[in-house]
């Protein structure tokens, strides 16, 4: 039932773009993405919604496939503040829209100077 | 505004004692969330409360597990009898009605000795 994400880690020099990939087995209702920075608390950066409604940030895109049940986080122009832990939570077709997540293991993300 | 707060920060414990983690979400927030972080790993759902029921404790690992919510507002995570493997950092997290975005509190090191 958890969604497995990859790939595990990624090491990015500034400047450069990366993805991050999200994949369920179960039928998925809506996907968000948090970032946490070792030591501090998870924050919220995009949900991506059945149907095709996505809230988030600006500087950060995301895709969701209904039919694959699966999303992609875009990170273009890459900053060393976006290093860090990303998680996906996906939120199942069925859960009553509670936002009862089951999150991914998480993808290490480092950008160097 | 004041965001999620938790406490203790940090717990020590021995094994076979009582342990309670206390969570004040943000004011207004109708939706509250129990998540465990074990050392290097993802969020793992514990419970889920609307308002001061909670519809959703599948995630408990036992019936040392379980939690209450008064007044709509604090919750309080009670763990019995603690094992070393219940060592984790346990997060909470407060939504508004929309149950968009997640907000997460800093969370409570629980170290079982």
């Amino acid at each position: 039932q958890q969604p497995v994400q990859s790939p595990q880690a990624v090491i990015l020099r500034e400047g450069e773009d990366a993805v991050i990939n999200c994949s369920s087995s179960k039928a998925l209702y809506s996907v968000h993405w948090y970032r946490q920075k070792h030591g501090e608390a998870p924050v919220f950066l995009m949900i991506l919604l059945k149907g095709g409604e996505q809230k988030g940030h600006e500087k950060i895109s995301a895709s969701f496939n209904e039919k694959k049940q699966q999303s992609s986080l875009y990170l273009t122009a890459s900053q060393l503040s976006y290093s860090g832990t990303y998680f996906c939570g996906t939120e199942l077709v069925g859960s009553g829209n509670t936002g009862k997540l089951i999150f991914g293991q998480g993808t290490t993300l480092q950008v160097k100077p | 505004g004041a965001g999620v707060s938790q406490s203790p920060s940090n717990k020590v414990t021995e094994k076979g004692k009582d342990v309670e983690l206390r969570c004040d979400p943000i004011s207004g927030h109708t939706a509250l969330y129990w998540y465990r972080q074990s050392l290097g790993q993802g969020l793992e759902f514990l419970i889920y409360f609307q308002g001061n029921s909670a519809p959703d404790k599948s995630g408990l690992p036992s019936d040392r597990f379980s939690a209450e919510r008064t007044g709509g507002s604090v919750s309080t995570l009670t763990i019995q009898r603690t094992q070393q493997e219940d060592s984790a950092v346990y997060l909470c997290a407060s939504s508004p009605p929309n149950y968009n975005e997640q907000f997460f509190g800093p969370g409570t090191r629980l170290t079982v000795l």
